[in-house]
């Protein structure tokens, strides 16, 4: 079964600074996708990024990127000029390429903290 | 409104109740997952539905049980709440296919306390 690793449960940054979250992956996979969500205090869980595994270049977003090592099963999350409202819980999900398995499979989770 | 919605928001239960939640999209996805959130343990899958007709268990499906009344819903029930059953519940949608990358669409989640 694939398993998704965050190892930092808990990260703060000063605002305007750059911070980057870890997410390794465990697959015998060559096909599949990587998301990152955000969770606020709301609890809506929100879409911040995606990245297919086909891909070479790493997914941007904004002030959101990715850093996609594939053969190291790495897939970490900056966040550039962080601000208040990046506060949050941010989970690493993987899922497998193939159709009919859109499940997707979740780390544990990192909570952010903005320091003003 | 939401594409996704969940009700109850907020539930509040004893131990041995019968529970349901609820959970609405106007997506058009065919497929909708129910994940429990626990601190320190992330999302982990409940039951899924890729059709109408079609259910699976998940990794934690034990003590729930689900229905799927229409393509737009998917409820969640607990026979018998137990303290442990404590969490946010979220519903997801998803879509599939060729192109599709199948990220999940969540609803605003159901915080439930089992007492």
């Amino acid at each position: 079964a694939q398993t998704v690793t965050q190892s930092q449960p808990e990260m703060s940054v000063q605002e305007a600074e750059t911070v980057t979250l870890s997410c390794t992956y465990d697959t015998s996979e060559s096909d599949y996708y990587l998301f990152w969500y955000k969770q606020p205090p709301s609890r809506q869980m929100i879409l911040v990024i995606r990245q297919e595994a086909y891909k070479q270049q790493n997914a941007t977003e904004n002030r959101f990127s990715v850093n996609f090592q594939k053969a190291a099963k790495s897939f970490s999350l900056k966040i550039s000029d962080s601000q208040l409202g990046d506060a949050a819980m941010y989970f690493c999900a993987y899922r497998r390429g193939n159709f009919g398995n859109e499940k997707l499979t979740f780390g544990t989770g990192t909570r952010l903290t903005i320091i003003p | 409104d939401a594409d996704v919605t969940q009700t109850p928001r907020n539930r509040i239960t004893k131990t041995g109740k019968r529970i349901m939640l609820e959970c609405s999209q106007t997506k058009g996805h065919d497929r909708m997952y129910w994940y429990r959130q626990d601190p320190g343990l992330g999302l982990r899958l409940i039951y899924y539905s890729f059709d109408v007709k079609d259910i699976n268990k998940g990794e934690i499906s034990d003590g729930y049980s689900v229905s799927r009344q229409a393509q737009a819903k998917f409820s969640l029930s607990l026979e018998s709440a137990i303290p442990n059953q404590t969490a946010l519940y979220f519903c997801a949608t998803s879509d599939y296919g060729p192109g599709a990358a199948g990220e999940l669409f969540f609803g605003e989640g159901s915080r439930l306390t089992v007492l």
